[in-house]
């Protein structure tokens, strides 16, 4: 059971805008930044969203990120094969002092 | 460019101990934060330990806390887990990460199985 809650699954097809959503508390989203993660099969993760909405250099600005109280969400636009991938949202967690991550939501371009 | 390079999985039986390391490249890592973060075959990524870069702060997740042991070498550029008390459940690839803006760098993860 992960702390941040995201939806296991989401989909659209090319061109298309999805959006993932990711709950938590007031001790993580509530009170700290949310992060988000890429994670393309066989590969490590990659960074793509810091401190709520802000693009490492190189991510398209095709993903955006937003946050409102405890709950954020992932936005990808003109959606592409290649957005295939695992999505995840993290959060540092005042009450568990440590980093917490959502269980993950599984891409899929139709 | 930042390399990170795990090594140290292997297979070892629950109640074992193993120590993971992680060879830094490319970038002042006695600067840098860094974390232990895990993924169970087939599962999500879950957060294991964070250590700051003099050593003076750090933290684990519950279900690692007592059990597993973060350092680092700033001399060596290394980072390193010891693991023991090893359960099924730590059954996973582990990932070196730095973090900065956020887990910025990962390396290519080394597997823990554990297993009789």
């Amino acid at each position: 059971q992960s702390v941040l809650t995201q939806p296991p699954s989401a989909s659209g097809t090319p061109g298309q805008r999805v959006t993932i959503s990711c709950s938590g508390s007031n001790s993580n989203i509530g009170s700290n930044y949310v992060y988000w993660y890429q994670q393309l099969p066989g590969t490590a993760p990659k960074l793509l969203i810091y401190r709520n909405n802000q693009r490492p250099s190189g991510v398209p600005d095709r993903f955006s990120g937003s946050k409102s109280g405890t709950s954020a969400s992932l936005a990808i636009s003109g959606l592409r094969s290649e957005d295939e991938a695992d999505y995840y949202c993290a959060a540092w967690d005042d009450s568990l002092s440590g980093w917490v991550f959502g269980g993950g939501t599984k891409l899929t371009v139709l | 460019e930042v390399q990170l390079v795990e090594s140290g999985g292997d297979l070892v039986q629950p109640g074992g101990s193993l120590r993971l390391s992680c060879a830094a490249s490319g970038f002042t890592f006695s600067s840098y934060t860094m974390n232990w973060v895990r993924q169970a075959p087939g599962k999500g990524l879950e957060w294991v330990s964070y250590i700051s870069s003099p050593s003076d702060t750090i933290y684990y997740a519950d279900s690692v806390k007592g059990r597993f042991t973060v350092s680092r070498d700033n001399a060596k550029n290394s980072l390193y887990l010891q693991m023991s008390s090893l359960r099924d459940e730590d059954t996973a690839v582990y990932y070196c990460v730095t973090q900065q803006l956020g887990f910025d760098s990962w390396g290519q993860g080394t597997l823990v199985t554990v297993s009789s």
